[in-house]
């Protein structure tokens, strides 16, 4: 399996910049790196992906390590619809395996 | 608009009363799957498929049936639903099948088995 691990739990106040990390020491050459977050009583929503480089989409920033055994998603100004579950996934032939994920909290 | 839709949001049913969840998206994507989230245990897949005709297991697909007879929708079909059923399910369908597809999902139907 191609496992993450993640903090179960992180916050942020809102405007300043956050940044939630994962391990993913087992990936293999062809994984992609996937995240996506969950808002409360929503279904998962996509937030970006990345195979070796750095990806910046209007919603986030993907850093990922030279070695690939981990990554940083970047919210670059939180916001109070930011607060959510963040999922890091390694995606590999289709398949999608869903961790516990970081719960984000913003404070006001 | 582009998305993902289920049918029903909510339902309460009773053990071994036959029941279809259906899941429909208008994207023409090939690949669609459903899943099922549960406290303490994430998402876990059930079932997926690639295109027409074309379905596969996931992790948990005991007790579950699907068909892909159209490529928009893909129903989850509850043949004898049990307690252990109860649980929020999601669909999901993704354009590209590969490593790199990006996945779409409903917005959840929130089953209860009594």
């Amino acid at each position: 399996d191609a496992k993450t691990t993640q903090p179960n739990s992180m916050e942020s106040n809102e405007e300043e910049p956050v940044h939630l990390p994962c391990n993913h020491s087992t990936i293999s050459g062809t994984d992609y790196i996937h995240w996506y977050r969950q808002l409360p009583s929503q279904g998962p929503e996509y937030v970006i992906h990345g195979l070796t480089s750095n990806v910046n989409n209007r919603m986030a920033s993907l850093a990922i390590a030279e070695d690939r055994k981990s990554s940083t998603l970047i919210l670059h100004r939180a916001t109070l619809r930011d607060a959510a579950v963040y999922y890091c996934i390694l995606m590999r032939n289709n398949d999608m395996r869903f961790g516990a994920g970081t719960r984000l909290t913003v404070k006001p | 608009e582009a998305q993902v839709t289920q049918n029903p949001r909510y339902l309460i049913t009773v053990t071994g009363k036959k029941l279809t969840v259906t899941c429909s998206q208008n994207m023409n994507h090939e690949y669609m799957s459903w899943y099922r989230q549960d406290p303490g245990l994430g998402l876990r897949q059930i079932y997926y498929s690639m295109n027409v005709e074309v379905t596969d297991k996931g992790d948990v697909p005991e007790g579950y049936k699907v068909s892909r007879k159209e490529k928009r929708n893909f129903p989850l079909i509850l043949e004898s639903p049990s307690p252990n059923q109860t649980s929020l399910y999601f669909c999901a369908s993704s354009p590209i099948t590969g490593l790199a597809g990006t996945q779409y999902f409903g917005p959840g139907t929130r089953l209860t088995v009594l």
